[in-house]
């Protein structure tokens, strides 16, 4: 079964710092990955959407890069901002059609 | 991408009432997504919802205490049932489209007292 970690737990930067978001997955075998984000009581927001042919996506301050042979993803966040505070989630499509695996989240703040 | 409109955002609930949520989708969907997110927990998928066919169930899930309903391509209910404390989560609705991934309703946070 695929297992989907996310390091660091939680983190804390100055407004202003870039910073690197780490995803690993167990099972290279996967047909896409995406990157949420998740203000706390709320639903999730989609950020990035990496298909399995591909090796990152852009979006704004946003960059994510899959490799899928070594099953990991990073979340790059360039200039980081106090809106930037939320939970960042990473989810896998493995294993068949619509079986979505996630990770258990970054808590990241943004300190002004 | 989609548009998930979901209701009620929260709510507070006496244990052993029922909770029905909703969620309509902007477009004609073929499968729609139930999670729950419980306290400090990452999502785990409840059921998938197919029209016109009963829900299918993940383990650990029963239709007894979550029922389904997806009447038409744009819209679907969750019941949480005989609520306890033990159900006080977060609880989302989704779809997948091909393009963009899955999307995601902004969810109902449920306590249960």
């Amino acid at each position: 079964k695929q297992e989907v970690t996310q390091i660091p737990a939680a983190l804390s930067v100055p407004e202003g710092e870039n910073l690197v978001l780490n995803c690993s997955f167990t099972d290279s075998a996967i047909y896409n990955l995406q990157w949420f984000r998740q203000d706390p009581g709320k639903g999730l927001t989609s950020l990035l959407l990496i298909q399995s042919s591909q090796r990152e996506q852009t979006s704004g301050r946003l960059n994510a890069s899959l490799d899928k042979s070594s099953g990991r993803s990073t979340l790059y966040i360039a200039a980081s901002q106090p809106g930037d505070s939320a939970t960042y989630l990473c989810a896998v499509g493995s294993g068949g059609a619509n079986n979505l695996f996630f990770g258990t989240g970054t808590r990241l703040t943004v300190i002004p | 991408s989609a548009v998930i409109s979901q209701k009620p955002s929260r709510d507070i609930c006496q244990r052993g009432t029922s909770l029905t949520i909703q969620c309509q989708v902007d477009s004609q969907v073929t499968m729609m997504f139930w999670y729950r997110q419980q306290p400090g927990q990452s999502l785990t998928l409840i059921a998938t919802a197919n029209q016109g066919s009963e829900a299918t169930y993940e383990s650990g899930f029963v239709i007894d205490k979550f029922p389904i309903s997806r009447p038409n391509l744009t819209f679907s209910t969750l019941t949480v049932s005989n609520m306890s404390p033990e159900d006080s989560s977060i609880y989302l609705c989704s779809v997948e489209a091909a393009d963009y991934g899955y999307t995601f309703g902004s969810g109902t946070r449920l306590t249960v007292v």
